[in-house]
């Protein structure tokens, strides 16, 4: 089946130690997000993938980075963590122009 | 005010009742509308999307939106114990797909 993935599903992490968080996908889907979902808050678009243009969103802080090798993998890297960064982590997919998204199931990061 | 607001909940219904959910949004220039299922700690599902005004049904949801008052909402009839989760309703405007609005969701009960 076509599907996101994400890993790992759980993430710990120390206070300022760098995090990367991987997510592949197999829909062949030009669009890749990464969204920070907080409980019981809304999904919050951290920047997305257009093929290989990133799209940053403007109040996304600097600690947030991203990296997209090639169509299949994307990952997000928290450079120094904080307590405030610990949340559910979601990547999502879509086509291009296509409001339709499809989403993993998430990475849980705590942080210590 | 935030752009797309929704009830938290929970919501608790007995088995078979119809179920009645509901978003608020504020932005005239939303024309796409969905509806997504998160069940706990999983990612979101698109449940169903409408553009514009009008109704859209699908199985037992249905999807119903009033732009007249900014009002979206999901009806699900014959409800299960296995509807319950977080539904999310998101909006977006015509120029940008990739520039979805989540709502906060609203936690779904079915009582067997």
């Amino acid at each position: 089946d076509a599907m996101v993935i994400q890993n790992p599903r759980y993430q710990v992490t120390q206070f300022g130690k760098p995090v990367t968080l991987s997510c592949s996908q197999t829909l062949n889907h030009n669009v890749m997000y990464w969204y920070q979902q907080k409980s019981s808050q809304a999904p919050k678009l951290l920047f997305h993938y257009y093929d290989k243009d990133f799209n940053n969103e403007a109040d996304t802080p600097d600690n947030f980075q991203s990296r997209r090798p090639n169509t299949s993998f994307c990952f997000l890297d928290i450079r120094s963590p904080g307590l405030g960064d610990a949340a559910m982590y979601l990547c999502a997919t879509s086509r291009a122009g296509y409001y339709e998204q499809y989403f993993g199931p998430g990475t849980r990061l705590t942080v210590t | 005010q935030k752009e797309v607001e929704q009830d938290p909940g929970p919501l608790s219904v007995p088995e078979g009742a119809i179920v009645s959910l509901n978003c608020t949004y504020s932005n005239s220039a939303f024309q796409y509308f969905m509806w997504y299922r998160q069940y706990s700690r999983k990612g979101p599902e698109l449940l169903m999307y409408t553009y514009s005004s009008g109704n859209k049904e699908d199985g037992r949801f249905t999807a119903q939106v009033d732009k007249s008052s900014k009002y979206i909402s999901l009806f699900i009839r014959d409800s299960q114990p296995s509807d319950s989760a977080t539904y999310l309703c998101a909006c977006a405007p015509v120029s940008s797909a990739s520039k979805i609005i989540f709502g906060s969701g609203t936690r779904l009960s079915i009582r067997p």
